[in-house]
């Protein structure tokens, strides 16, 4: 059975980087039919995808994120990671990493999150 | 504001069916297939339905889901109590090149 858990600092401070990793157990990053994702959702509120990776490491971000998103791939790990950069409080929420199956997705990615990881939340204070 | 529009809240008693809508354009519900997502409180989103209408193995088949031009809806027959959650479509958007989800709407069950 496929397992996904975030790890990482639950606090962190304005202008500062959030750095997660998310790893993942009973299966294969390397795998080509997925994508690896980055969901975050504030508390209170509705979910907001912010980026994806491929093992090979290629990407695509939210563009409202995309300046301040980097997310990379350890594949000798089964790991992948989110950093992101100058945050402040409405950064502040549970984020949670996810399977992205792409199997038979043609040329469009698919927003087919699959399995999740439990969630994790950052709060962004001083 | 969301790219995708749901109603907040939706509401039905045990045995009822209730539809949710999700509201898009021509650059995401119009063009790409629509997932729906549940959220039951306190734990991770759960993939519901997947390219319009299709559904994982181990979702009853209580749960159905269609779309029709640049709208889609999910709908749950035979209401239960266990199906009191928050739902979520979500679809690629052409125009900007991401994944959008829509607000979310509440399900309570009476």
């Amino acid at each position: 059975q496929l397992q996904l858990q975030e790890s990482g600092p639950g606090l962190v401070k304005p202008s500062e980087t959030l750095s997660l990793t998310c790893t993942v157990s009973g299966g294969s990053i390397s795998s080509s039919s997925y994508y690896w994702g980055w969901i975050r959702q504030p508390p209170g509120k509705g979910l907001e995808w912010i980026g994806s990776i491929y093992y090979s490491g290629s990407t695509y971000y939210n563009p409202s994120l995309k300046s301040r998103v980097t997310i990379s791939v350890d594949t000798s790990k089964n790991q992948f990671s989110l950093k992101l950069s100058s945050v402040t409080a409405a950064d502040t929420a549970v984020y949670y990493c996810a399977r992205q199956n792409q199997v038979a997705a043609g040329t469009k990615p698919l927003p087919n999150f699959d399995y999740w990881g439990q969630g994790t939340l950052v709060t962004v204070s001083s | 504001q969301s790219v995708l529009t749901q109603p907040p809240s939706a509401s039905g008693t045990p045995g009822q069916r209730v539809t949710i809508s999700c509201s898009g354009s021509s650059s995401n519900i119009g063009s790409n297939y629509v997932y729906w997502y549940q959220q039951l409180p306190g734990t991770a989103p759960k993939l519901l339905i997947y390219r319009n209408n299709q559904r994982p193995s181990g979702v009853p088949d209580r749960f159905s889901g269609s779309k029709s031009g640049t709208s889609a809806s999910l709908a749950i027959s035979g209401l239960r109590s266990e199906d009191e959650a928050d739902y979520y479509c979500a679809a690629w958007d052409d125009s900007l090149s991401g994944h959008v989800f829509g607000g979310g709407t509440k399900l309570t069950v009476l």
